[in-house]
């Protein structure tokens, strides 16, 4: 299994630019995280879905972010416009089922100049 | 606010001894719970889960549990330069979505 495949591995932008990261999961799984790690706050989760459906997105810190899972294959998180203060590593976990074991991707490094 | 609290670190051991990572957790209904190691720059891999009260090995590392005391630890013996990582401990929300939360996390560093 090729795990959970994450693109691009590190994207630099700069202030005011879209940005779309993409994750696809690993086959069978049907929960998805979205996280951001930063060394000031951790690891932060900023939504999930279970069978493509986002359950929470509490975690989501504006409306310039948004996520969407059109399919079990595929999912994005997009921010719009970027600032600065976005500039994170930004990784993508799926687990079987809800309770379930996470399996973390390589992760996304944004810099947003 | 449900929290995971970990000792941020670092924690140095020498090469060889045994390292005590520790963890604790404010929801109690909170069932499963994960030991994740992540090296500088690169992603968190799962290294011990554990469900039930006592003692879990796998290898050079057991995992404790407490539930009553809502504390969970993570032994490694025989530590070596390559255990010198971040290491995470995280708690499963009480609703059963397969939702985590994780602790800061505790960086550990094995000196040769």
């Amino acid at each position: 299994d090729a795990g959970v495949i994450q693109s691009p591995r590190h994207e630099v932008t700069e202030m005011g630019q879209e940005v779309t990261l993409r994750c696809k999961p690993i086959s069978g799984h049907n929960s998805l995280f979205w996280y951001r790690q930063t060394m000031m706050r951790g690891l932060e989760l900023l939504i999930y879905f279970n069978n493509n459906v986002p359950i929470d997105d509490s975690g989501m810190p504006e409306d310039r972010f948004s996520a969407k899972m059109p399919n079990a294959s595929f999912s994005t998180l997009k921010i719009q416009p970027s600032e600065p203060r976005d500039s994170a590593v930004y990784f993508c976990a799926t687990a079987g089922t809800p309770g379930n074991i996470q399996y973390f991707g390589a992760g996304t490094r944004l810099s947003v100049l | 606010q449900k929290e995971v609290e970990q000792n941020s670190g670092p924690l140095s051991v020498p090469e060889g001894a045994i390292a005590s990572l520790n963890c604790t957790y404010s929801d109690r209904v909170s069932q499963s719970f994960f030991w994740y190691r992540q090296y500088s720059g690169k992603s968190p891999e799962l290294i011990m889960s554990i469900y039930s009260n006592g003692d879990k090995e796998d290898g050079r590392f057991t995992a404790q549990l407490n539930k009553a005391s809502q504390y969970v630890s993570l032994l490694i013996r025989d530590s070596q330069p390559s255990d010198s990582a971040t290491y995470l401990c995280a708690a499963d929300g009480s609703s059963n979505t397969g939702k985590l939360i994780f602790g800061q996390g505790t960086t550990l560093q094995v000196k040769p």
